[in-house]
């Protein structure tokens, strides 16, 4: 089974509205991480927001904000007020602490529409 | 600027030969982790390093080999090159093994092979 999927291989928002992108994961371990990673078409891997398994609240980092639902093994990513520069490639990562490797989605491609 | 560097940053050669990618990991940091981006393709993972030790294997070819240096800095050695070997390498640390502790990439290498 995969670890991480992502249904979501291409999303549309209009600017200045919100859009959230689907994760969910599979794992078995008590404690595990949560990451999503932003890939502009420049190339680069911008790291975004972690949520932890025991966190009993949703991360937030600004505009990003994480929608964990543990019972539903997800952890779906919500951007606020979209903007042109979100435009990008979005991947969902696990980190599991029985192993060593992050497990990556295999991304969601975002296109902001002014 | 994640602090992870990578050279160099493109690389174009022919089938059959042999290059070395380099990477230096963020200050601090222990774990150096190797993925390989294809054209339109997700995240894999190659292999993972820390304190000089390999810790985690993924799906690294065997004509794939790197090591991790005592200065941390790790190289990635890929050899009888192929047309499909073509894609963006990243490097990416950790300061630790722990679930919390994220991925920083660097900026990539592209390998062009001719």
């Amino acid at each position: 089974a995969q670890k991480i999927t992502q249904t979501q291989p291409g999303m549309f928002v209009q600017e200045k509205e919100a859009v959230t992108l689907d994760c969910t994961y599979d794992t078995s371990d008590p404690s595990y991480g949560l990451f999503w990673y932003k890939q502009p078409s420049s190339g680069e891997m911008i790291f975004l927001i972690y949520q932890g398994s025991y966190d009993q609240q949703n991360a937030t980092e600004g505009r990003y904000s994480l929608n964990f639902q543990k019972a539903r093994k997800s952890a779906n990513l919500v951007i606020s007020a979209s903007q042109l520069g979100d435009s990008a490639m979005y991947f969902c990562a696990m980190r599991e602490i029985t192993g060593n490797q992050f497990y990556f989605g295999t991304g969601t491609s975002l296109t902001v529409i002014p | 600027d994640s602090g992870v560097t990578q050279t160099p940053k493109h690389l174009i050669t022919a089938t059959g030969q042999r290059v070395t990618l380099r990477c230096s990991p963020r200050s601090g940091d222990l774990s150096v982790y190797w993925y390989q981006q294809s054209l339109d393709q997700g995240l894999q993972f190659l292999i993972q390093y820390y304190n000089g030790e390999e810790r985690a294997k993924g799906n690294i070819l065997e004509r794939f080999s790197a090591q991790q240096f005592p200065d941390l800095h790790s190289e990635l050695n890929l050899s009888s090159l192929e047309l499909g070997d073509s894609a963006l390498y990243f490097c990416a640390s950790t300061e630790g093994l722990s679930t919390y502790n994220e991925q920083f990439f660097g900026p990539g290498t592209r390998l062009t092979v001719l």
